[in-house]
């Protein structure tokens, strides 16, 4: 079963920098996914095509601050130099045969 | 510019039917696959449907359980979804999304319209 694992929730410091982790399930280790972030009151926004060695394609406008990184099953997006505006919710979204899959979201919130 | 525009979403009785359409701009419509996601009040993102460019491949999340039903009108670059028998559990934002190239993954989403089932 395709499945994503986030953690519900993560906190840092603005001007800091952050790390969401998103797990993937050890049978699809392999997998691309993308990241997402829906600010408060907001619709989602895409931020990047993350693959599993590591590359990654931005959407527009996204500022270099946003990166991603992959390790094994899981997927990273790290958000440095944390602005107020950073302060969102974190999807990730992968696919499969038939379906396509969303984890449950990290809401970041800046200090 | 890529824009996804939906429309169509309001309040419906249990057991009602509505269709929602996304507007599709800025791209070309036939080659992307597209998708539906909904957002529940202060809940998280979840899967409802896809279809491929060609509306060869259709798929929808279990919990649907043919309910709903995807389709889309490339000459008019559209998408729509038709929702019967529905529930208050399917109160949500519905979001249009177009799909990364080659994959079911979004690159793109629209502002949403909010659906409403309640008696």
């Amino acid at each position: 079963q395709l499945v994503l694992t986030q953690s519900p929730s993560a906190s840092a410091s603005l001007g800091a920098s952050v790390k969401l982790t998103c797990i993937l399930d050890s049978g699809h280790s392999a997998y691309t996914i993308a990241w997402h972030q829906q600010q408060p009151e907001k619709g989602p926004r895409y931020l990047m095509k993350l693959n599993s060695d590591g590359s990654h394609s931005k959407g527009d406008g996204i500022p270099d601050r946003f990166s991603g990184s992959s390790s094994g099953a899981e997927r990273y997006l790290t958000i440095s130099t944390l602005q107020s505006e950073d302060e969102a919710d974190y999807y990730c979204q992968t696919w499969g045969p038939g379906l396509v899959v969303f984890g449950g979201g990290t809401k970041l919130t800046v200090l | 510019e890529v824009q996804l525009v939906e429309s169509g979403g309001g309040l419906v009785k249990p057991g009602g039917s509505l269709r929602l359409s996304c507007a599709a701009s800025g791209f070309t419509f036939s080659t992307y696959n597209m998708n539906w996601v909904r957002q529940a009040p202060g809940k998280g993102l979840e899967w409802v449907s896809s279809i491929s460019g060609s509306s060869s491949f259709i798929y929808y999340a279990d919990s649907l359980k043919g309910r709903f039903t995807i389709s889309r009108d490339n000459a008019k670059n559209s998408l729509f979804l038709q929702m019967d028998s529905l529930r208050a559990e399917d109160t949500a934002v519905y979001y249009c999304a177009r799909a990364n190239s080659g994959t079911y993954v979004t690159d793109y989403w629209g502002q949403g319209t909010l659906v409403t089932v309640s008696s």
